[in-house]
């Protein structure tokens, strides 16, 4: 049972157009809201992260859009530029016993054309 | 230069050979894990460990093994591979919680072909 969902699995977007990627989640208990990059043949890194007691994150033109009621964040890449394609990780985060258990989703695969 | 390193890089096998992917961190971050990535899968957490001797099972747990017996070095360890393990393979470390920082840092992978 996937505990994060992530859409869409692919996603093609013309230089200088806006990127969106979309995750919902089931779990309430879960309290941090990361996005990893993952370009080809490396390891994912930490982008932007949010916690559920803010609706949004801007850190240049990368924004993490975060619905609380619905469940649901999103991933905005403004201005998107051939350097943004990577994959693009949604993750959520519970904090028990000391340790932050961390659960993926699938992963969306971002071109951005010339 | 704080990083992860995995070893090796890339790896091909045949069922039932054991082998052992190692993996290093100079961060002093106690917190380690491994992860497997598949297509339409996303990340899976296999084990992680909080300590020095502290190891515990993920969410995909079967098949592998782990030893954290020195806090920079976390192996994973499969005794039988077997073709659906053929997969890519990442390392992860993390700061102590209680710091505020929540930052997982990835090796590079480790790609698996298991024949």
């Amino acid at each position: 049972q996937q505990q994060v969902k992530q859409s869409p699995q692919s996603l093609i977007v013309q230089k200088g157009g806006i990127s969106i990627i979309n995750c919902a989640y089931e779990n309430t208990a879960f309290d941090y809201f990361p996005w990893y990059q993952q370009f080809p043949g490396k390891g994912p890194a930490l982008l932007i992260a949010i916690r559920p007691d803010v609706s949004e994150k801007k850190e240049g033109r990368f924004t993490i859009s975060f619905n609380k009621s619905a469940k649901q964040f999103s991933l905005h890449i403004m201005d998107s530029q051939p350097g943004d394609s990577a994959t693009y990780f949604c993750a959520a985060g519970i904090t028990s016993g000391g340790y932050q258990k961390v659960t993926f989703g699938i992963g969306t695969k971002l071109q951005v054309i010339p | 230069e704080a990083q992860v390193t995995q070893n090796p890089r890339y790896l091909i096998t045949v069922t039932g050979k054991k082998l052992t992917v190692t993996c290093s961190q100079n961060m002093n971050h106690e917190y380690m894990s491994w992860y497997r990535q598949d297509p339409g899968l996303g990340l899976r957490q296999i084990y992680y460990s909080m300590n020095v001797e502290v190891t515990d099972k993920g969410d995909v747990p079967e098949g592998y093994k782990v030893s954290r017996k020195e806090k920079r070095n976390f192996p994973l360890i499969l005794e039988s591979p077997s073709p659906n393990q053929t997969s890519l393979y990442f390392c992860a470390s993390r700061a102590t919680p209680g710091t505020g920082r929540y930052e997982q840092y990835f090796g590079p992978g480790t790609r698996l072909t298991v024949t």
